[in-house]
């Protein structure tokens, strides 16, 4: 079952924060983030694992709740670049991926000048 | 340079003519999958593949082919392709194990008419 985010829209100027939720109606081994920039393909932000691990690639914190079943992505002190589509991903069948991942619909962030 | 490469980029095409979209990695990942992007509805796995000649549905699988004779092409096939399956495709592999980073190809648009 595809995960729920929220908001679906984010509008910021530069400088300002913003987070983005993930939820899933499933008990979660792990959640990924993706940013796709319009026109490209999604790239890989970042992943956090039941019992805290996480790697990343870029300064974007996230949390895991694993007795919510939920994942917050915080943007601190956005910049342009970071304006995009983000998608979380969750496990199919909740245990590891192993590539089989279900995503959430999309939050569309846009910062602003 | 590691990448994924999908062919055609762009692709135009009428009702019921077969097609077939390639998907290629030079990352020797044993994972890779097809996923269909809509707005409004995130991206949907069309089929998965864990290694050569071992393949699964994924969430949307009806009207698509897939087969994975080689571990660095992962090819898309519609026999016989209908409006509805107008999309933004990508193509993504992985290696699998506990991080899991998914690498997107750069996508490729299909219009059915």
């Amino acid at each position: 079952q595809q995960p729920v985010q929220s908001p679906q829209a984010v509008i910021l100027r530069e400088g300002e924060d913003a987070v983005i939720n993930c939820s899933s109606s499933k008990a979660l081994y792990s959640v990924h983030w993706y940013r796709q920039k319009h026109g490209e393909a999604p790239v890989f932000l970042m992943i956090l694992l039941k019992g805290g691990e996480q790697k990343g690639h870029e300064k974007i914190s996230a949390s895991f709740n694993e007795k919510k079943q939920q994942s917050s992505l915080y943007l601190t002190a956005s910049q342009l670049s970071y304006s995009g589509t983000y998608f979380c991903g969750t496990p199919k069948g909740g245990g590891t991926s192993y590539g089989k991942l279900t995503f959430g619909q999309g939050t569309i962030l846009t910062v602003h000048p | 340079e590691a990448q994924v490469t999908q062919n055609p980029r762009y692709l135009i095409t009428v009702t019921g003519k077969k097609l077939t979209v390639t998907c290629s990695q030079n990352m020797n990942h044993e994972y890779m999958s097809w996923y269909r992007q809509d707005p409004g509805l995130g991206l949907r796995q069309i089929y998965y593949s864990m290694n050569v000649e071992v393949t699964d549905k994924g969430d949307v699988p009806e009207g698509y082919k897939v087969s994975r004779k080689e571990k660095r092409n992962f090819p898309l096939i519609l026999e016989s392709p209908s409006p509805n399956q107008t999309s933004l495709y990508f193509c993504a592999s992985s290696s699998g194990g506990l991080y899991n980073e998914q690498f997107f190809g750069p996508g490729t648009r299909l219009t059915v008419l």
